[in-house]
């Protein structure tokens, strides 16, 4: 599958602990967004990268949060000392244009 | 700031209908939307991006219009089928017209019943 991938798809953490999710792009695409949706609502936007660059976050985006993407390649979303607010499912998407292609997300649960 | 407002009660409608869902957004005139469709555990996966200067772009059963004076897109499903149940959700792009973050709306549930 060459689709956009993300690890783990599931999980479960105590508050205050720090999490850290992967995402691997379609290999092809330069661009790479981090969303959060939670139930009932649609994706809101976290932060994007073009290549290596993180060009823009949110103002969701705490200074608990903080993404990666070396060599522009796969990234990574970590949340320090997580809140039980933070449970949410984060998606991940690539793209090359306008489209943008989804992961299947990775759900966290804070106890 | 700018909002994208969908319908957040679900939609009914009986298989062979065409469904027709509506998208509003304030103030500023994006420079393209885009309609995704998602199933329940799984990440959204796009359908159609129409421009603002597109009055309708068509895809197989799918037809999306975009009205810039009434700030509305309309995405219609014909000769629905149970297999179109899912979320839609209609998102813009920035006014730049460069691809970009997207915005959402918090979408629309589709059902079709035999």
């Amino acid at each position: 599958d060459t689709g956009v991938s993300q690890d783990p798809r599931h999980k479960i953490t105590k508050r205050g602990q720090n999490v850290t999710f992967r995402c691997d792009p379609i290999s092809e695409h330069n661009r790479l967004y981090w969303y959060r949706q939670t139930l009932g609502q649609g994706p809101e936007f976290l932060t994007y990268f073009q290549n290596e660059a993180q060009l823009e976050k949110s103002r969701l985006l705490s200074d608990r949060f903080s993404a990666e993407r070396p060599k522009g390649s796969f990234s990574t979303l970590e949340i320090q000392r997580t809140e039980q607010g933070d449970s949410a499912m984060y998606l991940c998407a690539s793209s090359f244009s306008w489209e943008q292609f989804f992961g299947p997300g990775t759900r966290l649960t804070v106890l | 700031s700018q909002k994208i407002e969908q319908n957040s009660e679900a939609l009914n409608i009986q298989e062979g209908k065409t469904a027709t869902l509506t998208c509003n957004y304030t103030n500023y005139s994006p420079a393209y939307l885009q309609w995704y469709r998602q199933d329940p555990g799984r990440g959204p996966v796009f359908l159609l991006l129409i421009r603002e200067n597109e009055k309708e772009k068509r895809k197989e059963r799918l037809k999306v219009t975009f009205d810039t004076t009434l700030k509305q897109s309309l995405f219609h499903i014909t000769a629905s089928q149970p297999a179109d149940s899912a979320t839609y959700l209609c998102a813009q792009g920035g006014p730049t017209g460069t691809a970009s973050k997207l915005t959402f709306g918090t979408g629309t549930r589709l059902q079709v019943t035999l």
